[in-house]
């Protein structure tokens, strides 16, 4: 059964500091995995996704996130964080087979001070 | 192209009643999920549909049903609410295609009084 596990249920950064947000997920087959943001009182929006084309995954708003199968991460990172990046943050793996179910993480409250 | 669109954002119903939700997908969308968001139990899967056939379902009680139309629009009906049925609930449409990214709605708010 896939799962994954996001650490760090808060994570606060400075304006222009590095953000990492963490995931490592468990699959029995290879995984597809997405990051998605929520802004309050909104769904989710799609970041990124990883489906074993490249390891790199290049998403939008400058965030990027790199697959590490040794590792079992999917880390999601953004060199220079913008007050407008302050929401929450959920990494999820699809069910695998015939659907397109997601199993989310518990999420990572991003917060970004002046 | 449109998004997601839910209906209603807000609702607010009392212990034992029943509750409809709508969803309409992106056009050419034909696979459509339900999610709950709660401050506990964070976002679980309720069910997806397909070519008006649920493809897959989550574990909560058969209170939780859906359907969907030839047109791919959806709709989540849950019977004798609970209080612990209030949250966020949120529908994502895509494709079709397995583990292709699913596209949002900004949800309805389900308060149980």
């Amino acid at each position: 059964a896939q799962s994954v596990t996001q650490l760090g249920s808060h994570v606060s950064v400075s304006e222009g500091a590095l953000v990492l947000l963490r995931c490592n997920y468990s699959s029995s087959v290879p995984p597809y995995l997405f990051w998605y943001v929520q802004y309050p009182n909104q769904g989710l929006q799609l970041l990124l996704k990883y489906t074993s084309a490249a390891t790199l995954v290049k998403g939008i708003n400058g965030f990027e996130a790199e697959f590490k199968k040794s590792e079992t991460s999917f880390h999601l990172t953004k060199p220079s964080a913008h007050m407008s990046d302050a929401a929450e943050y959920f990494c999820a793996v699809s069910g695998g087979g015939a659907t397109n179910k997601l199993i989310f993480g518990t999420g990572t409250l991003l917060a970004v001070q002046p | 192209k449109a998004g997601v669109t839910q209906t209603p954002r807000y609702l607010i119903k009392t212990r034992g009643q029943q509750v409809t939700l709508s969803c309409s997908p992106i056009s050419g969308h034909r696979s459509v999920s339900w999610y709950q968001q709660t401050p506990g139990q964070g976002l679980q899967f309720l069910f997806e549909y397909f070519s008006e056939t649920q493809r897959n379902k989550g574990n909560f009680p058969g209170r939780f049903s859906g359907r969907q139309f030839s047109n791919s629009r959806s709709e989540m009906n849950v019977s004798t609410l609970e209080l612990g049925d209030s949250a966020l609930y949120l529908c994502a449409s895509s494709s079709g295609q397995n583990n292709q990214p699913q596209h949002f709605g900004d949800g309805t708010r389900l308060s149980i009084l």
